[in-house]
């Protein structure tokens, strides 16, 4: 069974830095692109960022673009999500999750809160 | 980048046919993928490449699309499928995802 489970969130002030980590199992993690897809509070889903499973090609969100940097590690099976200069408005629970066939995600994993507040 | 665009909030009968659409132009090269969420949950994979199944979905939920309109129908809704439903897709140039802003349904 796949899983994938985020670490790394909490609370951090405006211009501030986090790292995010999702651990993956159950699967062929190099064989899969995966993603970051967050969520506000009471919003909706919001694209950030994706990266190959050989993790030669990345695409950025525009709102995070130059401020976050996705990668991975194929030999621990783990996806990151560096994020600096943050700001309020990158308020949101942050899914780590799996694609399909590169259009879509068939696994997404429970999600971290990363709330940015002085 | 590409937008995609959904009516925020539909409700359906119990047992009731219920379609949700999701429009923009990303959606004429693009395959849509359906997203089911229910509260402080992670969302589920309903529908993808605009009519396939992921293995566990009921057959009651299936999807079309035409032009720039991709469609999700559920068949015989069920009180269960009271949530929010969130359309995906690639944008024209394929380097970008972009999510419709999601369809709240309300199963009475």
């Amino acid at each position: 069974e796949v899983q994938l489970v985020e670490s790394g969130g909490g609370l951090v002030q405006p211009g501030g830095s986090l790292r995010l980590s999702c651990a993956a199992s159950g699967l062929s993690f190099s064989s899969y692109g995966m993603t970051w897809v967050r969520q506000a509070p009471g919003k909706g889903l919001e694209w950030v960022s994706t990266i190959s499973g050989s993790g030669s090609i990345t695409y950025y969100a525009d709102s995070v673009k130059g401020r976050f940097t996705i990668s991975r590690d194929n030999s621990k099976n783990t996806l990151s999500l560096q994020m600096n200069s943050l700001r309020a408005e990158d308020t949101a629970v942050y899914f780590c999750a799996k694609y399909l066939g590169m259009s879509e995600i068939d696994y997404w994993g429970r999600g971290t809160l990363v709330t940015v507040s002085s | 980048s590409s937008e995609l665009t959904q009516d925020p909030a539909v409700s359906v009968a119990s047992g009731q046919t219920v379609t949700i659409t999701c429009q923009g132009d990303s959606l004429r090269s693009n395959y849509a993928s359906w997203y089911q969420q229910k509260p402080g949950q992670a969302p589920v994979l309903v529908l993808y490449r605009n009519n396939n199944r992921p293995s566990g979905i009921p057959d009651r939920f299936s999807g079309s699309s035409s032009g720039n309109t991709a469609s999700l129908t559920i068949t015989g809704t069920q009180a269960e499928d009271e949530a929010d439903y969130y359309c995906c897709s690639r944008d024209k140039s394929a380097t970008h995802w972009v999510f419709g802003g999601g369809t709240n349904l309300a199963v009475l």
